[in-house]
């Protein structure tokens, strides 16, 4: 059974840091591209950023581009996501998810069950 | 690409039709999913290629259409099938974009 579990969220302050982790079991870890996929306290869903199976490409969308890094350890299992300079909107919800082949992004399945960031002071 | 679902809320009574329709501001070809999600849940992926029921899903699901019009039927509700429904684009990426969402309540 495939399953994906983030940590590493909670209460930051504007202007702070967070390392969200997304540890990954029941397949090949290795072979797909993983995403991460945020929603706002009683907003919809969204994509924040992906990265290919190697780790090779990296994708950002433009409201995170230059503070947030993707990242992965193919050893270890496990999805990152580095978020600098963290800002008020950037409170939600992040999810992990998997993609559908080593490089691309297309549907996601499955989706991790979520870890909270609060960007408060 | 916009993603533009409506209605934003639709109620429907269990054993009834539901339709969500999802129209996309550039063609998507059929490069188009569908979400379920219910309150404290993460997303659970329903329907992908416009037209491919996931894994596990039930037959009563359906999605058409292609370019920019899109729709979720649901021929027969049932009571689990109570939720929020998003649309996600990944013909022209990145960014992926979803929809705002159709909530599918009880009437």
């Amino acid at each position: 059974e495939v399953q994906l579990l983030e940590s590493g969220g909670g209460l930051v302050q504007p202007g702070g840091s967070l390392r969200l982790s997304c540890a990954a079991s029941g397949f090949t870890f290795s072979n797909y591209v993983m995403s991460w996929v945020r929603q706002a306290p009683g907003k919809g869903l969204e994509w924040v950023s992906a990265i290919s199976g190697s780790g090779n490409s990296t994708y950002y969308a433009d409201s995170v581009k230059g503070r947030f890094t993707i990242s992965r350890d193919n050893s270890k299992n496990t999805l990152y996501l580095q978020m600098n300079s963290l800002r008020g909107e950037d409170t939600a919800v992040y999810y992990c998810a998997k993609g559908v082949y080593l490089t691309g992004c297309h549907w996601f399945d499955p989706w991790g069950q979520g870890t909270l960031v609060t960007v408060s002071s | 690409r916009v993603m533009t679902q409506s209605p934003a809320t639709l109620s429907v009574s269990p054993g009834e039709r539901a339709t969500l329709s999802c129209r996309a501001s550039q063609s998507v070809s059929s490069d188009l999913a569908w979400y379920q999600q219910k309150p404290g849940q993460a997303p659970r992926l329903v329907i992908y290629d416009a037209s491919t029921r996931a894994t596990g899903i039930p037959a009563r699901f359906s999605g058409s259409g292609s370019g920019t019009e899109f729709t979720l039927t649901i021929s027969s509700l049932q009571s689990e099938d109570f939720a929020i429904y998003y649309c996600q684009q990944y013909n022209n990426w990145p960014p992926i974009t979803f929809g705002q969402g159709t909530r599918l309540e009880i009437k």
